[in-house]
């Protein structure tokens, strides 16, 4: 299995742009997370599907960012219009059942800078 | 308030050195423990996983403990290689939380020659 795949692996963009990150989860897992990673504040969750249905977007930071899940092997995160701070890694994880108990595989994130 | 706390935030060891990384936790209620391992640029891997009822548990010359009664975990990495240079987060799931897991800011172990 290719593991957790994420693209673009980095970005650079000028503030006010839309931003599109991608990720295709391992197939068979029927959770997928969503996380951003600073140097101040670490991982946090951003949201997480079950079955391609968002169960928690409480750690969307505003209504710039969205999320979906169209199918169960994609989904995207959307930051319209982006902004310096938006500068982080965000990676992508899936699971194969209930996070409690199951592993997360974390893919090898992107890295995105805005201008 | 859930909490993870991680110390030092940064260690230097020499090549086939030991070490002790500490993880502090304030989560309620406890389900399980993760120590992950970042290497630079990547995302993270698990190195083990453990729950309420075992208090060590080890994968190769990594062995994580934990006192589910102080709130207390470590890892200790037996004879180090370059190759461990890397961060080492401590992660905690709260019991019933669906997802919601807790991460501590890591600890950032750079092994040199």
């Amino acid at each position: 299995d290719a593991g957790v795949i994420q693209s673009p692996r980095h970005e650079v963009t000028e503030m006010g742009q839309e931003v599109t990150l991608r990720c295709k989860p391992i197939s068979g897992h029927d959770y997928l997370f969503w996380y951003r990673q600073t140097m101040m504040r670490g991982l946090e969750l951003l949201i997480y599907f079950n079955n391609n249905v968002p169960i928690d977007d409480s750690g969307m930071p505003e209504d710039r960012f969205s999320a979906k899940m169209p199918n169960a092997s994609f989904s995207t995160l959307k930051i319209q219009p982006s902004e310096p701070r938006d500068s982080a890694v965000y990676f992508c994880a899936s699971s194969p059942r209930l996070a409690e108990y199951s592993e997360q595989f974390f893919g090898p994130g992107t890295r995105l800078t805005v201008l | 308030k859930n909490q993870v706390e991680q110390s030092p935030q940064s260690l230097i060891i020499l090549e086939g050195k030991n070490c002790t990384l500490q993880c502090n936790y304030t989560v309620s209620p406890f389900s399980n423990l993760r120590w992950y391992k970042q290497d630079t640029g990547r995302g993270p891997v698990s190195l083990t996983i453990m729950t309420f009822s075992e208090n060590t548990k080890s994968n190769g010359r990594y062995t994580a403990t934990l006192d589910a009664d102080t709130k207390q975990s470590s890892l200790h990495i037996t004879a180090s290689q370059l190759s461990d240079s890397a961060s080492y987060i401590c992660v905690v799931s709260q019991r019933g939380s669906q997802g919601n897991l807790i991460f501590g800011k890591g600890t950032k172990l750079s092994v040199k020659p």
